[in-house]
């Protein structure tokens, strides 16, 4: 069960551009969330969106600006990054924010994005 | 302290035997969840098992069951019978209840199936 999709799948951009990443549930799901994963790193909760409103950032550059429109529906805005923010980008999704199986989180294909 | 470890960097199993996947966390929350993912090269991340920290039984899907050790605070993954396509890395990760904002992840095992 995938139901969640991500584009482009793959970016590269140079430090003074803006792009967006964009992310869609096809679930029915009511909690989005952002994750960054780099090499030899855990995986890094950036945000997480719970009915349209953001519950939870995690310290994230402002570089990084993320937009909910709907509970479908998931963005992050890139401007001004830095060859360090090259990882791959995660998007995920789950029926609530419990820790019950309602709670499970199904991931999206990812973004390898590239940072010149 | 790390709330999910998982200490076997890499691991090798031969194509139809049983592997186990170790996993230890840290929590101080009577309720929590946790979970398995199997990530391939391709770079999904698919949902395997989920086990409650209520639950009284050992969760099973499939080919996959989860050692639950509570009082140990283990839950390791068993694959059995396993097959070349279960070649990927495996990540072990905790929701607890008071913050279920945070989900937390370890640091992955890569498993390699060998014929």
């Amino acid at each position: 069960e995938t139901g969640v999709t991500q584009t482009p799948r793959h970016l590269v951009m140079g430090m003074t551009n803006k792009k967006s990443l964009k992310c869609e549930q096809h679930l029915g799901h009511n909690a989005m969330y952002w994750y960054k994963q780099s090499a030899k790193k855990p995986l890094e909760l950036m945000f997480v969106y719970n009915f349209k409103e953001q519950t939870e950032n995690n310290s994230v550059p402002s570089r990084f600006s993320p937009e909910c429109p709907n509970s479908s529906h998931l963005f992050l805005h890139l401007h001004t990054l830095q060859p360090e923010d090259s990882a791959l980008y995660l998007c995920a999704s789950s029926q609530d924010i419990g820790r019950g199986p309602g709670g499970t989180q199904y991931f999206g294909p990812g973004t390898r994005l590239t940072v010149l | 302290a790390q709330k999910i470890t998982q200490t076997q960097p890499g691991m090798f199993v031969q194509e139809k035997e049983a592997v186990t996947l170790d996993c230890t966390y840290d929590t101080s929350d009577p309720s929590y969840g946790l979970f398995w993912y199997k990530q391939p090269s391709s770079g999904e991340m698919i949902f395997l098992i989920y086990q409650g920290s209520y639950d009284q039984q050992n969760a099973t899907e499939g080919r996959y069951s989860l050692n639950f050790q509570k009082a140990r605070k283990s839950a390791n993954l068993v694959i059995s019978a396993s097959q070349l396509g279960d070649s990927a890395m495996y990540f072990c990760a905790m929701r607890e209840g008071g913050t279920g904002n945070q989900f937390y992840f370890g640091t992955g095992t890569s498993l390699t199936v060998i014929p």
